[in-house]
């Protein structure tokens, strides 16, 4: 059953201490991505990747980083650079024909 | 700067009433649209996509949108919404490497 994995759905964490959120897809996608979501500002682009050991910032990249060393991996780092950390965070991958796959998210809190 | 916008942030309606969410995007040249929707508690659907030919394109759910190049705008439609219809509507345009999307809108179907 091809998809994309996030885990975990929920995570704490206390201020000042860095957090990884996985994703993982099974749909031998060249490109992923990763979004944040919050109330009234839909999804906000941080990084992608449009294949191995390469990665672009996106528009809120700030406090993140990422790292591509697999084709089914894309794990994403929220610094304790990032201000306002707490947020919904949304894996993707895009298929040749440019649609997207969204995997189901993570809730993040920080404490 | 390029955007997406989506002029309309919470609609009401009543059962049965027609439907059209707004979207204009600022990209020049040849880009591919969307329109994602986010049920409550759910993940990101495509609701429809165009890429080229018939500038009118359907989709799941009894949903259209237009494509109208010379405004620039990627609208959607649905003739009678339901109850069920009740969600979070987001267009996004893709073009080159990176996929952006509108802040969103929160339609509510009154039954």
């Amino acid at each position: 059953d091809g998809g994309i994995t996030q885990s975990p759905k929920y995570l704490f964490r206390k201020e000042g201490q860095n957090v990884t959120l996985s994703c993982e897809q099974n749909l031998n996608h060249d490109a992923m991505y990763w979004y944040r979501q919050d109330p009234g500002q839909g999804l906000r682009l941080i990084y992608y990747s449009q294949i191995v050991n390469d990665f672009q910032k996106g528009d809120i990249a700030e406090g993140y980083s990422v790292s591509r060393e697999k084709k089914e991996s894309f794990p994403l780092t929220v610094t304790s650079a990032q201000k306002n950390p707490t947020a919904f965070y949304l894996c993707a991958s895009f298929d040749s024909y440019n649609e997207q796959f969204f995997g189901p998210g993570t809730r993040l809190t920080v404490l | 700067a390029q955007s997406v916008s989506q002029h309309n942030h919470h609609v009401i309606l009543s059962e049965a009433a027609s439907l059209e969410l707004g979207c204009n995007y600022s990209y020049g040249g040849t880009v591919n649209l969307f329109w994602y929707v986010q049920y409550p508690g759910q993940h990101l659907q495509l609701l429809l996509k165009y890429f080229s030919g018939d500038p009118l394109v359907k989709g799941i759910k009894g949903f259209e949108a237009e494509f109208i190049k010379s405004k620039f705008s990627f609208n959607l439609r649905k003739p009678s919404v339901q109850w069920s219809d009740t969600a979070e509507y987001f267009c996004a345009v893709s073009r080159d490497d990176k996929i952006i999307f509108g802040k969103g809108t929160r339609l509510h179907i009154l039954p």
